[in-house]
C-alpha cells in the first residue's frame, strides 16, 4: 500500500533557513503528484502548490508564491517543502499529500511536519 | 484564489443525517466534477471521505454520499455516529493545475 512519511518536527528561529521532507514508498513515485497543504494553528487547510515529480514542474499558490520552494529528487522518492526565511506567521502543521491520477482526490496523506517559528 | 465557503459547525444527534455545503464559484466547484471531501480528527491527518463529487473510496460506508447542483457541492451523512465527530473539509480543481480547499466544518455529534 501506499504511503507518504515525513520529517520530524522543528523548531526554528525568523529568519532561518528550512526544508522539510515527504518520502514516498509501496507506488511509483514519479507517476503522482505532490502537494504541499498547510494547516495553521486552529485553523483550516490551505493548498500550497504541487510537484510533478516525473519532470520536476511545480506551481503553486499565489499566496505561497516567492515564499516556499517544492521540489523533489525522485531518485530516493522524496519530495521537499523549503524556506530561505521563516517567518512566525509560517508556524503551522504541513502535510504533503498525493493526488489521483485525474485530479480526483488527495488519496494519502502524510503524517504532518510541526514547524514552529519562534524567536 | 479563494478559499470555498462551508459553514463553520453543524451538529445533529445519533441517527440523524447532516449535511455540510460547500459553496465556491464557476471557476472551481461549478466548473469541474473534481470536488472531494476529507474527515480530520484532531491530531491526525485528513482522509478522503468522497471524490469526484459523489464517489466513495474503497472501505468509506455508503452513509457518506455526496452532490453537486451549480456553484455548491454537499456532503451528507447519515445515520450520524459518535465516530463521525471530527472536521470536514471539501476541496475543489481550480484549473490550471490549482486547487482550493473550503474553511473546514466542526460537525459535532450531540
Amino acid at each position: 500500500e501506499a504511503q507518504l512519511v515525513q520529517s520530524g518536527a522543528e523548531v526554528k528561529k525568523p529568519g532561518e533557513s528550512l526544508r522539510i521532507s515527504c518520502e514516498g514508498s509501496g507506488y511509483n513515485f514519479n507517476n503522482y503528484w505532490i502537494n504541499w497543504v498547510r494547516q495553521m494553528p486552529g485553523k483550516g487547510l490551505e493548498w500550497m502548490g504541487r510537484i510533478d515529480p516525473s519532470n520536476s514542474y511545480t506551481n503553486y499558490n499565489p499566496s505561497f508564491q516567492g515564499h516556499v520552494t517544492i521540489s523533489t529528487d525522485k531518485s530516493i522518492s522524496t519530495a521537499y517543502l523549503q524556506w530561505s526565511s521563516l517567518k512566525a506567521s509560517d508556524t503551522a502543521m504541513y502535510f504533503c499529500a498525493r493526488l489521483t491520477s485525474g485530479f480526483q482526490a488527495f488519496d494519502y496523506w502524510g503524517q504532518g511536519t510541526l514547524v514552529t517559528v519562534s524567536s | 484564489q479563494s478559499a470555498l465557503t462551508q459553514p463553520p459547525s453543524a451538529s445533529g444527534s445519533p441517527g440523524q443525517s447532516v449535511t455540510i455545503s460547500c459553496t465556491g464559484t464557476s471557476s472551481d466547484v461549478g466548473g469541474y466534477n473534481y470536488v472531494s471531501w476529507y474527515q480530520q480528527h484532531p491530531g491526525k491527518a485528513p482522509k478522503v471521505m468522497i471524490y469526484e463529487v459523489s464517489k466513495r473510496p474503497s472501505g468509506i460506508p455508503d452513509r457518506f454520499s455526496g452532490s453537486k447542483s451549480g456553484n455548491t457541492a454537499s456532503l451528507t451523512v447519515s445515520g450520524l455516529q459518535a465516530e463521525d465527530e471530527a472536521d470536514y473539509y471539501c476541496s475543489s480543481y481550480a484549473g490550471s493545475s490549482n486547487f482550493v480547499f473550503g474553511g473546514g466544518t466542526k460537525l459535532t455529534v450531540l
